[in-house]
């Protein structure tokens, strides 16, 4: 079935430090691919999205690109920020939606 | 903001009694979904509906109901509440009137519900 795998936390950086939060899936169709992020005490909220191969999601200085040959979606950000503390998660959607598990994030100033 | 209240948003019940959460939309989406959230397991799926009175369990739907009797209303059963229930509970729709792989699902700010 249908599943995904990122990048287990949790991950703390210093503030203005490079970001990356890996993740793959397994999937049988061509899904689209989702980030989302929770805020302490909240519900998610969506990040960013692609559905098609090489497309790149984009949102709040946060990128992540649809690779298809590596059954990746990275998220990236060049410069964090102590806003940015939170949990990530990649989901895919075929006909659900399938989450991986989740990755803290804590930016220290 | 899509349009998702949840009900009650905090519960502390007993072992053994019978609770349900509610959840309500105000733009007439057609799919909507209950999921768990819990630590080490991310968003699982309890059941989704994808119109009034049509329903279908997700992975973890044992020990859970669901009713949908009008379009804006997506309740959530827990028939008799067990401590391995103790989670947090989203509600959620998909936009568009179609699951297409391609449509955003967006989530209410959940239900935290405690079994003791």
């Amino acid at each position: 079935g249908d599943s995904v795998t990122q990048m287990e936390g949790p991950v703390t950086l210093s503030e203005e430090a490079f970001l990356t939060i890996n993740c793959t899936y397994t999937a049988t169709g061509y899904p689209s691919l989702f980030w989302y992020v929770q805020y302490p005490g909240e519900g998610l909220q969506l990040l960013l999205k692609a559905t098609k191969a090489d497309d790149k999601g984009s949102n709040k200085g946060f990128e992540a690109t649809y690779r298809k040959e590596t059954t990746s979606f990275h998220l990236e950000k060049g410069s964090v920020q102590v806003s940015d503390s939170a949990v990530y998660f990649c989901a895919l959607r075929w006909e659900k939606l399938t989450f991986g598990t989740g990755t803290r994030l804590t930016i220290i100033p | 903001d899509a349009g998702i209240t949840q009900s009650p948003r905090h519960k502390v019940t007993e072992t053994g009694t019978p609770v349900t959460l509610r959840c309500h939309q105000t733009e007439n989406h057609r799919y909507m979904y209950w999921y768990r959230q819990d630590p080490g397991h991310g968003l699982r799926l309890i059941h989704y509906s994808y119109g009034v009175k049509d329903t279908d369990k997700g992975e973890v739907s044992d020990g859970y109901s669901v009713s949908r009797s009008k379009t804006e209303d997506f309740l959530l059963t827990l028939e008799s509440a067990t401590s391995s229930q103790t989670s947090v509970y989203f509600c959620a729709i998909s936009e568009g009137q179609e699951s297409a792989a391609g449509n955003t699902i967006y989530f209410g700010e959940g239900s935290w519900l405690t079994v003791v």
